[in-house]
């Protein structure tokens, strides 16, 4: 079973330009949710999508934004690239775990995008 | 607010036991979860803690107590490759996760 794709890998962006990430999740996984991993602030929520709809988002401004397709593959867009948005941006599928409760999800990450900002 | 706070570094031995802690200030949380991660490579899962008590999976195990807001990861047996970032993370709902930021964890011979 293939595991999450991300593309592109690395990018290289300058400040004011905007971006579009993508994410392939496992086959048969509807939902899927982006972090974005700094040094400085860790891995944080962005959004996350379930049957083409947003279920939840993190707190980030409106120039990120997110969608989802019918096949389940995901995009995320930054819009007016700031330094500070240089990172590690990570999508992750997920499946349930054996566990007990609503929170018993499994979170199988993709390698994730790099993105500098110049 | 929401976090959850969990030691920034810890050293250890091969064969050893080591336990990362986690507290968490918050309301709603569906359970606790622990991911590791490897330098330039992506978290994975190691287990989660949707009730009270020891889960264990291995040489890893999880514990959570809702009425501490506390939480730890234990590794037995440590080993080289154990070398990593850990991160406990709250589950808010569906797959929205609040991390802690990480413990690094070194092991040496």
């Amino acid at each position: 079973k293939a595991g999450v794709t991300q593309t592109p890998r690395y990018l290289i962006k300058t400040r004011g330009q905007q971006v579009t990430l993508s994410c392939s999740p496992i086959s048969g996984h509807r939902s899927v949710s982006w972090y974005q991993q700094t040094p400085g602030q860790g891995l944080q929520f962005l959004f996350e999508y379930f049957s083409e709809t947003q279920r939840n988002k993190g707190n980030f401004p409106g120039r990120f934004s997110g969608r989802q397709f019918s096949n389940s593959r995901s995009e995320m867009n930054v819009s007016t690239l700031e330094l500070g948005d240089s990172a590690l941006y990570l999508c992750a599928s997920t499946h349930r775990t054996s566990g007990t409760g609503p929170g018993a999800n499994v979170l199988t990450f993709g390698a994730g995008s790099r993105l500098t900002v110049l | 607010g929401q976090s959850l706070e969990q030691p920034s570094e810890v050293t250890a031995v091969e064969g050893a036991i080591v336990q990362i802690n986690c507290t968490y200030q918050t309301s709603g949380f569906y359970g606790l979860s622990w991911y590791q991660q490897h330098d330039g490579g992506a978290p994975t899962f190691l287990s989660y803690n949707g009730l009270d008590g020891l889960e264990e999976t291995g040489r890893f195990s999880s514990f959570l107590s809702r009425s501490d807001s506390y939480g730890y990861l234990l590794l037995q047996e440590l080993q080289m490759k154990d070398s990593a970032s850990y991160f406990c993370a709250g589950i808010l709902a569906g797959t929205a996760l609040i991390f802690g930021k990480g413990t690094t964890l070194s092991v040496s011979s």
